[in-house]
């Protein structure tokens, strides 16, 4: 069975600052790890993915996640938050190979204030 | 136009009434997942078809069903609706190759049972 937890269903932060969204998984398999966003009445989008590659996952919009197998965590960082950052962000965890499938974490809202 | 496109946008109905919602895309992918969003559950798998012949139940499938009458098209069918089928509805579409764990997203159908 796989699983993710995302810590913090709301995370505020000023222009600028660091955004820092955290991410744990379980996976009885090594893991394939995805960030995926969700803005305002759309659907989700891609931001990044790792799948047993470089640890350092760079994505889109200057976001990137690192893998840490010790600390089973993908946590989701951006230097500056900008204000179009704002939207919902999921983890997401498959076990990869041809029965691929995909479980979401429950989502953390990022608000950025000016 | 959308690669991902689902009808309706919205949906008002009452309880007891059959619902369909249709998903069409435009992205050759072979494989076609129905979702359900509720706030602070994240995204929950309902059903996933990985080609024309293959209907899979996903993690809440109860009081669901679903047809793939092509390999472009996928609907979701609620038989009987209830109140806490209410929820934002999303297709979501892969392919079988090397990206096959990047799911390309509509942009939803918010279902309101009352």
């Amino acid at each position: 069975a796989q699983s993710v937890t995302q810590l913090g269903s709301h995370v505020s932060v000023s222009e600028g600052a660091l955004v820092l969204l955290r991410c744990n998984y379980s996976s009885s398999v090594p893991p394939y790890l995805f960030w995926y966003v969700q803005y305002p009445n759309q659907g989700l989008q891609l931001l990044l993915k790792y799948t047993s590659a470089a640890t350092l996952v760079k994505g889109i919009n200057g976001f990137e996640a690192e893998f840490k197998k010790s600390e089973t965590s993908f946590h989701l960082t951006k230097p500056s938050a900008h204000m179009s950052d704002a939207a919902e962000y999921f983890c997401a965890v498959s076990s990869g190979g041809s029965n691929y499938k995909l479980t979401f974490g429950k989502g953390t809202l990022l608000t950025v204030n000016p | 136009d959308a690669d991902v496109t689902q009808t309706p946008r919205n949906r008002i109905t009452k309880t007891g009434k059959r619902i369909m919602l249709e998903c069409s895309q435009t992205k050759g992918h072979d494989r076609m997942y129905w979702y359900r969003q509720d706030p602070g559950l994240g995204l929950r798998l309902i059903y996933y078809s990985f080609d024309v012949k293959d209907i899979n139940k996903g993690e809440i499938s109860d009081g669901y069903s679903v047809s793939r009458q092509a390999q472009a098209k996928f609907s979701l069918s609620l038989e009987s609706a209830i109140p806490n089928q209410t929820a934002l509805y999303f297709c979501a579409t892969s392919d079988s190759g090397e990206t096959n764990e990047k799911l390309f997203f509509g942009s939803g159908t918010q279902l309101s049972v009352l």
